[in-house]
């Protein structure tokens, strides 16, 4: 978990309203990562950035956005959090040595939402 | 989809044994990745195997890989049972979107002491 922190570590909220997740990195690593662990579903990835500004979707992008303002922050939001985006949200980042190439990913300490 | 999937789902075995786990992926990889996940945290990498590797060594951790047959497994010797965790492969893609991991759904390690 070094270098990454995520906040908040729990929310609980109401379906329908928006919900805010930060990733802050102390790393200067150019690529971030937001995941959704379910159960029998393992890690799938929801949005990540390449760069600032830069953000591309990944397999479960449906009702979140993302930005990226600073190197250090990657937000994740949830426009109108439904029952089914109750998870535990992971954010990682990853510097890859070889362009094109992705090497190891770091992990934060993941963010337990529950919407009811 | 998945492109990475554990086997067994789930493993028990006792302090001192040998686990191994299995993974199985779909498409050519440049490298795939082994990681930890102990309950309520998040995952730690434990070693790399490129494409071109066919086994890689770390402390007590083995890993094979097998292009051909499109699988790795992951050793861990001597088990303790500060091991219990569960354990994920994740694989890259050669072709579009290699700079993203796909990861399995794991194996549930138990180590009873």
């Amino acid at each position: 978990d070094a270098g990454i922190t995520q906040s908040p570590r729990h929310k609980v909220t109401e379906t329908g309203t928006p919900v805010t997740l930060r990733c802050h990195q102390t790393e200067n690593h150019r690529y971030m990562y937001w995941y959704r662990q379910d159960p029998g579903h393992g890690l799938r990835l929801i949005h990540y950035s390449y760069g600032v500004k830069d953000t591309d979707k990944g397999e479960v992008s449906d009702g979140y956005s993302v930005s990226r303002s600073k190197t250090e922050d990657f937000l994740l939001t949830l426009e109108s959090a439904t029952s089914s985006q109750t998870s535990v949200y992971f954010c990682a980042i990853s510097e890859s040595i070889v362009t094109g190439r992705t090497d190891t990913q770091y992990f934060g300490p993941g963010t337990r939402l529950t919407v009811l | 989809s998945q492109q990475g999937e554990e086997d067994p789902q789930a493993l028990s075995i006792q302090e001192g044994e040998n686990a191994t786990m299995n993974c199985s992926y779909k498409t050519s990889i440049n490298n795939l990745q082994w990681y930890r996940q102990n309950s309520g945290r998040g995952l730690v990498h434990l070693i790399l195997i490129r494409s071109n590797e066919r086994e890689k060594h770390s402390g007590r951790l083995r890993v094979t890989l097998d292009t051909s047959k499109k699988s790795s497994s992951l050793l861990i010797t001597a088990s303790r049972a500060a091991d219990t965790a569960s354990y994920f492969c994740a694989t890259d893609k050669v072709k579009g979107g290699s700079e993203k991991l796909v990861f399995g759904k794991g194996t549930k390690l138990t180590v009873n002491p």
